[in-house]
């Protein structure tokens, strides 16, 4: 089965510094990853993609993730970050009709 | 125009009611979910429907009954409600089924179970 870790639970940063997440992934076949992010009260929102191809994909809002197999990681990056990224990140891989999600990591980012 | 909506938004109810989530989609797509998020702001799937019919029930207890009027709509019924429901739910779709799809997800409904 499928499992997705993010190290980090809970992120503070101040606006302008650099931004990495981690995320680990187990499954050793085909795997297709995604962030999405979730703002306080709202649902769940496409960040970035990675089905395959460039190892290093963009997303939306400057974010964006690298793909490394050999480190079974695809962490999600923004060299910097603003007030307005205040929100849950989530790592997910998907399976055949559905998505595992890790555990998510809160960004704080102090003004 | 709302892609994926849900209603109600809060469901506030005693232990032992059943009650029932709504989720429609306007975006075409064969397939439904239901994820559940709790106190923690984990995320997993409960159910799966593609073109009506039921793909994945992911141990879910069978108080929980999807049901599935149509591709557009994907409902969730919970019967006699324990204090340990009490979670975030989300509905979602995708194109289909495939690793390759997105999934759209709604606002969510925060159940309360007191």
């Amino acid at each position: 089965a499928q499992s997705v870790s993010q190290h980090n639970h809970h992120v503070i940063l101040s606006e302008a510094a650099s931004l990495e997440l981690g995320c680990n992934y187990s499954y050793g076949g085909t795997v297709n990853l995604f962030w999405y992010v979730q703002y306080p009260g709202q649902h769940l929102q496409l960040l970035l993609k990675y089905f395959s191809g460039d190892p290093l994909v963009k997303g939306i809002k400057g974010f964006e993730a690298e793909f490394i197999k050999s480190k079974f990681s695809f962490n999600l990056r923004k060299p910097s970050v603003q007030w307005s990224d205040t929100a849950e990140y989530f790592c997910a891989s998907s399976g055949s009709y559905q998505l595992t999600f890790g555990k998510g990591t809160k960004l704080s980012v102090i003004p | 125009d709302t892609a994926v909506s849900q209603t109600p938004k809060y469901l506030v109810t005693q232990m032992g009611n059943d009650k029932s989530i709504k989720c429609e989609q306007n975006l075409g797509h064969d397939t439904m979910y239901w994820y559940k998020q709790d106190s923690k702001k984990f995320l997993k799937i409960m159910f799966s429907y593609n073109n009506k019919e039921l793909i994945i029930n992911e141990t879910v207890p069978n108080r929980f009954s999807p049901k599935s009027p149509d591709k557009a709509h994907l409902n969730l019924h919970i019967n006699s409600l324990e204090l340990g429901d009490s979670a975030v739910y989300f509905c979602a779709s995708s194109q289909e089924g495939s690793s390759y799809n997105e999934q759209f997800f709604g606002p969510g409904t925060r159940l309360t179970v007191l």
